[in-house]
């Protein structure tokens, strides 16, 4: 079976631009949930969703915000970026997100000049 | 709030000894239990988990270890390797509702050949 893929790779943006990734959940997978990572922050949450319905939202501005089609795949956006926003964006996917394993995808690599 | 706490930034321990990850969580509700392992450049990768039924779980060289009272919880590598040398991220959640996945800051492990 396929893992979680993530796509683009990397990007460079500059600040006052948008930005939109890309994630496939690994097949059966209803849930998918975007994950921050920076130095010494570790996984910070940022959404879940499930059945193309956000469920649940961690503490992000309103610039970051997402999506999920009925393939379960999910996008993420990031508007108007900011230097702080340079991050490794991760991707995670679960059956039903109740509780279960989350498996990772490769992440995508932001950098903002 | 840092509901799952992560103390040791960092751990050193030489080939074939026994490394000792250590996490600790406040948030009683949580009922489910990860641990990941972080190559950089790279999505965490799940290692294990654990349920709150259990205080103890093994697979190989890996045993994670929760004392419920304590809110704490352990990962043990036995022996210890040099492709071990990762970062440990260890998550907790609840498997009623739709609680989402809190994580640590790491621990970022050595193992010295």
């Amino acid at each position: 079976k396929a893992g979680v893929t993530q796509t683009p790779r990397y990007l460079i943006k500059t600040r006052g631009q948008q930005v939109t990734l890309s994630c496939s959940p690994i097949s059966g997978h209803r849930s998918v949930s975007w994950y921050q990572q920076t130095p010494g922050q570790g996984l910070q949450f940022l959404f879940e969703y499930f059945s193309e319905t956000q469920r649940n939202k961690g503490n992000f501005p309103g610039r970051f915000s997402g999506r999920q089609f009925s393939n379960s795949r999910s996008e993420m956006n990031v508007s108007t970026l900011e230097l702080g926003d340079s991050a490794l964006y991760l991707c995670a996917s679960s059956l039903q997100g109740r509780g279960e394993t989350q498996y990772f995808g490769p992440g995508t690599r932001l950098l903002v000049l | 709030d840092q509901q799952v706490k992560q103390n040791s930034p960092s751990l050193s321990v030489q080939e074939g000894r026994i490394s000792i990850l250590n996490c600790d969580y406040t948030n009683s509700m949580f009922d489910y239990f990860l641990w990941y392992k972080k190559y950089p450049a790279e999505g965490p990768t799940f290692l294990i988990s654990i349920s709150s039924i259990k205080d103890k779980n093994e697979d190989g060289r890996f045993t994670v270890f929760l004392n419920k009272s304590a809110k704490h919880l352990s990962l043990h590598i036995v022996p210890s390797q040099p492709g071990d040398s990762a970062v440990y991220f260890c998550a907790a959640t609840t498997t009623s509702g739709t609680y989402k996945y809190i994580f640590g800051t790491g621990t970022r492990l050595k193992v010295l050949a």
